[in-house]
């Protein structure tokens, strides 16, 4: 059965340094997400991605966060310089359209800021 | 802005027994997913539920949707230990926008 996939399972980063997550999605998907949930807490959306550009974002996600999908199968969120808060676990999500389709989760990365 | 609202935040029940999480939204929507998080894993989808009235069944779990009443309910008939996880209602607030909007989530155990 396809699968959202990413990587790494778990990071640990050092505050203020940049880290960068990935996920492959479900291969003839055209819509992409990345949610983020902190420990204890509900999901938040963070932003979603169509047509190699953002199409909707959250307030969460401001300049230091930033999405790619630099090749046919990669989609990356690269934060720039990480702080203690954004330790929590990212999740990529990927629907075939946008409308009345589901989205299917990735495992999810744990960030740990330290 | 959408919200999206579930009760109880904690339950914990009994093998055998019946009861319900409730999720009620802010505003109109056609489209709500009920998932499952068992402790530092990723959310499985158990059901999507897209019209008023909608009503759904896996096993022991139900879930429908009253969309007069943004109300969607996911009924647990005698419970088992194996359906101990936290579970979540989303909800995708207008046509043709793309973002889950997530309640608090629900963490159910189950005793045996």
């Amino acid at each position: 059965e396809p699968e959202v996939t990413q990587t790494p399972s778990h990071q640990v980063t050092q505050m203020g340094q940049e880290v960068i997550l990935r996920c492959v999605p479900i291969s003839n998907h055209l819509y992409f997400y990345w949610y983020r949930q902190i420990l204890g807490q509900k999901v938040e959306f963070l932003v979603s991605f169509y047509n190699n550009e953002i199409s909707e974002k959250s307030e969460i996600f401001d300049d230091q966060f930033s999405v790619e999908r630099p090749d046919g199968s990669n989609f990356t969120l690269k934060i720039r310089s990480t702080k203690l808060e954004d330790s929590a676990m990212y999740f990529c999500a990927s629907s075939q359209d946008s409308w009345n389709t589901e989205a299917f989760f990735g495992q999810g990365t744990r960030l740990t800021v330290v | 802005e959408l919200k999206v609202e579930q009760n109880p935040l904690f339950l914990s029940m009994q093998e055998g027994k019946n009861y319900t999480i409730y999720c009620n939204y802010s505003t109109t929507s056609d489209r709500l997913y009920w998932y499952r998080q068992d402790p530092g894993k990723s959310l499985e989808s158990l059901f999507v539920l897209l019209s008023n009235g909608a009503v759904k069944q896996e096993g022991r779990l139900m879930a429908s949707l009253d969309t007069k009443a943004r109300l969607s309910t996911l009924h647990i008939t005698a419970a088992v230990h194996d359906l101990s996880a936290t579970y979540f209602c989303a909800v995708v607030g207008i046509q043709g926008a793309q973002k889950l909007v997530f309640g608090q989530g629900t963490r159910l155990t189950i005793n045996p």
